[in-house]
């Protein structure tokens, strides 16, 4: 089974862009979510997606927004593009059936904003 | 607000030593507990979870924790550490109420030869 991809692996935007990231789910996974990591604040979830709904949404900015289409597929977008966006945004998919699911991790974005 | 704390942010130790990270929670309400790893270079994957019934979980790698409630602690043990345990370790909660992971700073574990 593959696992989960993120594209692209590395981006490199100035202040003020916008950007948007990819990500494919494990096959027959239903619920994708999306986190941001940097040395600074950690791992820090923006947002989950279940069957191209939103159902869950950390505290980030309304520039950070995300979708989800009916493969499973989602992506996120950021606009206006600030030095702190830069990080490592991961992407975890799972069954979606609960909380008790195993959330499996894609190899992430790196970010990074001049 | 629901919080993860995990106690050092950096260990280091020798090969054949005893590892234990803590892991400590706020919340109230039902939770589940997960310690996720992330080897130099590769993907965070899991650990090991509880989500109910013995407390003491083992995982892959000869990892295990210990969920004590009335301490509201996760802990992760290994009896003897091995130098490919080098890492970064995560303690993460998801509260029963919602799918979102609450995540602890991280621990990095560096292994002497």
């Amino acid at each position: 089974k593959a696992g989960v991809t993120q594209t692209p692996r590395y981006l490199i935007k100035t202040r003020g862009q916008q950007v948007t990231l990819s990500c494919s789910p494990i096959s027959g996974h239903r619920s994708v979510s999306w986190y941001q990591q940097t040395p600074g604040q950690g791992l820090q979830f923006l947002f989950e997606y279940f069957s191209e709904t939103q159902r869950n949404k950390g505290n980030f900015p309304g520039r950070f927004s995300g979708r989800q289409f009916s493969n499973s597929r989602s992506e996120m977008n950021v606009s206006t593009l600030e030095l702190g966006d830069s990080a490592l945004y991961l992407c975890a998919s799972s069954p979606g059936t609960g909380g008790k699911d195993e959330q499996f991790f894609g190899p992430g974005t790196r970010l990074t904003v001049l | 607000a629901q919080s993860v704390s995990q106690h050092n942010h950096h260990v280091i130790l020798s090969e054949a030593a005893s590892l234990e990270l803590g892991c400590n929670y706020s919340y109230g309400g039902t939770v589940n507990l997960f310690w996720y790893v992330q080897y130099p270079g590769q993907h965070l994957q899991l650990l090991l979870k509880y989500f109910s019934g013995d407390p003491l979980v083992k995982g892959i790698k000869g990892f295990e924790a210990e969920f004590i409630k009335s301490k509201f602690s996760f802990n992760l043990r290994k009896p003897s550490v091995q130098w490919s345990d080098t890492a970064e370790y995560f303690c993460a909660v998801m509260p029963d109420s919602n799918y979102q992971l609450i995540w602890g700073a991280g621990t990095k574990l560096i292994i002497k030869p």
